[in-house]
This record gives C-alpha cells, sequence and structure tokens, in this order.
C-alpha cells in the first residue's frame, strides 16, 4: 500500500511563475490536508480537501493561493505569481476518515529565486 | 488545541539511555486525539503515536510512549533505549477547536549521541 505521494520533490521558480503542487492521497483515503513548514517552525495547516470540496481553507493566504481535489487524479495546491515569502516546503496529508491520524508525504520544497 | 507549546528547543540523549519531550496544550474539547510526529533530516513526517483523550491508557508503541496528563494539558513523549535513528526533530501535535486541522508546536531537535 503506497503512502501519500507528492511532485515535485524540489521545485524552483522565479518571482512571478505559477507553481503547481501535486497530491496523492493513500489508497482508500479520500480526505486531503495541506499544510506549510517554514525553516525552524511547526507545520501550518492551509487548507482541508475532500473529493471535489473545500472543507477549510482558514489557513490559505487570500490572494494568489487555491487547492482543489478533483474526482479523479491528485490534489493540487497552486500558488500564482509566487514571491520569495513562498519559499518553503509544502507537505500533503491524507487520512481515512475524519478526526483520524494524517498520513504525511515527503513534502514539496519550493523555492522561489 | 488551539495552541500547542514545546518548550524545549533542543534536547541531546546517550545511545541506549530514556529521554522526555514536553508538550503542552489547550483546548476547550472534551474529545480529542494528540499525536506525536518525529521529522529526520529526510524532511519526511513520520507518525509515531497517537493518544486518545477519552481513554486513559497511556499510548505505547514499542520504545515510545506518552504520559498523558488530561487534567493539566499536558502530552509528553518517552522514547526509551534511545537509538541513534531516534535523532531528528519532533513535533507534537493536536486538533484545532472541534476541527479535523492539525495544530503543530515548533518542535524540539532530538540529538542521540553515540
Amino acid at each position: 500500500n503506497a503512502g501519500v505521494m507528492q511532485n515535485p520533490r524540489h521545485l524552483v521558480r522565479r518571482r512571478g511563475q505559477e507553481a503547481r503542487l501535486r497530491c496523492s492521497p493513500m489508497k482508500g483515503h479520500s480526505h486531503v490536508y495541506w499544510y506549510r513548514q517554514l525553516p525552524e517552525e511547526g507545520l501550518k495547516f492551509m487548507v482541508y480537501l475532500q473529493k471535489e470540496n473545500i472543507i477549510d481553507e482558514s489557513g490559505m493566504p487570500k490572494e494568489r493561493f487555491s487547492a482543489e481535489f478533483p474526482k479523479e487524479g491528485p490534489s493540487i495546491l497552486r500558488i500564482q505569481q509566487v514571491v520569495r515569502g513562498d519559499s518553503a516546503a509544502y507537505f500533503c496529508a491524507s487520512s481515512l476518515i475524519d478526526y483520524s491520524e494524517q498520513y504525511f508525504g515527503p513534502g514539496t520544497r519550493l523555492t522561489v529565486t | 488545541a488551539q495552541t500547542v507549546t514545546q518548550s524545549q528547543p533542543e534536547m541531546s540523549v546517550q545511545e541506549a539511555e530514556t529521554v522526555t519531550l514536553s508538550c503542552t496544550y489547550d483546548t476547550s474539547e472534551n474529545n480529542y486525539y494528540l499525536f506525536w510526529y518525529k521529522q529526520p533530516p529526510s524532511r519526511q513526517m513520520i507518525l509515531v503515536i497517537r493518544q486518545e483523550a477519552y481513554k486513559q491508557q497511556n499510548a505505547t508503541e514499542n520504545r515510545f510512549s506518552v504520559n498523558f496528563q488530561k487534567a493539566a494539558k499536558s502530552f509528553s513523549l518517552k522514547i526509551s533505549d534511545s537509538q541513534l535513528g531516534d535523532t531528528a526533530m519532533y513535533f507534537c501535535a493536536g486538533p484545532q477547536g472541534g476541527s479535523e486541522k492539525l495544530v503543530f508546536g515548533k518542535g524540539t531537535k532530538l540529538t542521540v549521541n553515540p
């Protein structure tokens, strides 16, 4: 049973470009969460999705950030017009049901130059 | 947990010895889960152990166990027989309010010395 998969593992973007981060949850998991980790910090919640629905996006910046989890395919975190402050590790987690343990992917390290 | 506090930024322990990492949290919920995650140099977040607040018995997973004090809102992690592979950042986490999203502490950097 494959774990949570994220790609790419490393992504370099110039300021103003778009970044697309992908997450495939564990088999059978229908709950996906995105977190951001800045250097020397813990993880901060961004958004919680179920298939075709955004359940909670209270941690998402109001502008430039969006997330989706389509009926088919991976969940996508999209950052438009990236700025240097977006440089961070972005982790995706999935769970089988709500209020259960979340299993994390290896993360995508985004560097904005 | 609305907030999660880890008061030990760094700790070290000798191989084969026991170490305890502290965590306190704040929540108004009565039923919730608490977690410890390990983040080795590879940056992968690995679930170490889970505690359900309605269970009085402390959770145990092999060499890892917790001391859960619900009234004190304390959730410490004990690592017995420390191994070099235990060297990592350890994060305590709890659910935010009644929601599924997790709130993480800032982490404790644990170094196991040979």
